[in-house]
């Protein structure tokens, strides 16, 4: 069965540093991808960055990377130079072919310090 | 730009009242997605449709059904309301060009009932 798990309930980053979220995974099917969304005190969801399990490199978006390690089924996400704005909610989310069924794992609460 | 549209923000109903939670998207997607969002849960999906008339359960199905009568709605409906139910309600679409289609998100339920 298909499942994500985000072992960090808060972090505490200062502002300008870098950070480091975790997500580890489990899936069969060898086919999936994995996301990263952001939560902010709004409630809205904004969609970060994608990794396909076939991709050979780490995906980057601006600030964001993913840290992909297939072996040890970790797709950790990596906040460059923090901003007083990543103060959010985390959440690491996966998609496999079979049913296509799309879970979120438990969440991370970013906090960034002036 | 791209809508999914929760049908109430806030909702307070009371034990044993059955009630209905909509969801309307404008991309044309296939797929759509029930959540609800509970602190330190993370987001745990309870039913999801790949086409109309066609559900599947999630992981926490027990206490709801759905309806997809229409490609772009997607109700939930909680047959008869428990203060267990209580809590924040998200509704995601998304489309079928691959496993890194990304997810849009309502602006989410928040079901207290008492």
């Amino acid at each position: 069965a298909q499942k994500i798990t985000q072992t960090q309930p808060g972090m505490f980053v200062q502002e300008k540093e870098a950070v480091t979220l975790d997500c580890t995974y489990d899936t069969s099917d060898p086919s999936y991808g994995l996301f990263w969304y952001k939560q902010p005190s709004s409630g809205e969801m904004i969609f970060l960055i994608y990794q396909g399990s076939y991709d050979q490199q780490n995906a980057t978006e601006g600030r964001y990377s993913l840290n992909f390690q297939k072996a040890r089924k970790s797709a950790n996400l990596v906040i460059s130079a923090s901003q007083l704005g990543d103060s959010a909610m985390y959440f690491c989310a996966m998609r496999d072919n079979q049913g296509g069924k799309l879970i979120f794992g438990q969440g991370t609460e970013l906090s960034v310090k002036p | 730009d791209v809508k999914v549209t929760q049908s109430s923000r806030y909702l307070v109903k009371r034990t044993g009242e059955k009630v209905f939670l909509e969801c309307v998207q404008d991309m044309d997607h296939e797929n759509m997605f029930w959540y609800r969002q509970d602190p330190g849960l993370g987001l745990r999906l309870i039913y999801f449709s790949y086409d109309v008339k066609m559900k599947e359960k999630g992981d926490i199905p027990e206490g709801y059904s759905v309806s997809r009568e229409k490609k772009e709605r997607f109700s939930l409906i909680l047959e008869s309301a428990s203060t267990n139910q209580t809590s924040m309600y998200l509704c995601a679409s998304t489309g079928n060009s691959g496993l890194g289609t990304e997810a849009f998100f309502g602006q989410g339920t928040r079901l207290t009932v008492v």
